[in-house]
């Protein structure tokens, strides 16, 4: 059964620093792996995903990372700022889209 | 393109009725699961339906089902409600296996 954990739990910085938010999972037989962001009262935002072959992916100010053998992955954020602030969430794919999904990394950047 | 359209967005039950969400995929999509979400336990994974056949299933009890009609738009029912149900409830439709998962925001259920 596929486990998931994100370090920190929370997270508060202030502006314009860069972040590094990690997950590790038990289960390394996934198709891909996916980073999302929630919003308070809202649905998961898609960021990034990775197929198992990859070993990073870009957009924008976000770098995701992942080590499959080793069970981590990484969300790495420049230059933070304030809209960052956000619950993150990863979620390795063992079967279907059968996500699993950590307890996340609630962000705060402040001003 | 539209979104993953989730309806209703909020819910008043009482313990023992019972409840049907309806999930919109985004046009073309063919995969949708549903996923619940709460404060104890996080995000759980409920059933995914591709083409209208369930394809994997969650560790929820029968109280829980789904069905997914030839449009791709994909109903969840719960019956027999116990207050435990009260969550927020969200679809999630892709086009493939190693596509990215949309998500809608969500019907909350309150279980009263």
């Amino acid at each position: 059964k596929q486990e998931v954990t994100q370090i920190p739990a929370a997270l508060s910085v202030p502006e314009g620093e860069n972040l590094v938010l990690n997950c590790s999972f038990t289960d390394s037989a996934i198709y891909n792996l996916q980073w999302f962001r929630q919003d308070p009262g809202k649905g998961l935002t898609s960021l990034l995903l990775i197929q198992s072959s990859q070993r990073e992916q870009t957009s924008g100010r976000l770098n995701a990372s992942l080590d499959k053998s080793s069970g981590r992955s990484t969300l790495y954020i420049a230059a933070s700022q304030p809209g960052d602030s956000a619950t993150y969430l990863c979620a390795p794919n063992n079967a279907g889209n059968m996500l699993t999904f950590g307890g996340g990394t609630r962000l705060m950047v402040k001003p | 393109k539209a979104g993953v359209t989730q309806t209703p967005r909020y819910l008043i039950k009482t313990r023992g009725q019972q409840v049907t969400l309806s999930c919109s995929p985004i046009s073309g999509h063919r995969s949708v699961s549903w996923y619940q979400q709460t404060p104890g336990q996080g995000l759980q994974f409920l059933f995914e339906y591709f083409s209208e056949t369930q394809r994997n299933k969650g560790n929820f009890p029968g109280r829980f089902s789904g069905r997914q009609f030839s449009n791709s738009r994909s109903e969840m029912n719960v019956s027999t409600l116990e207050l435990g149900d009260s969550a927020l409830y969200l679809c999630a439709s892709s086009l493939s296996n190693n596509s990215p998962l949309h998500f809608g925001n969500g019907t909350r259920l309150t279980v009263t």
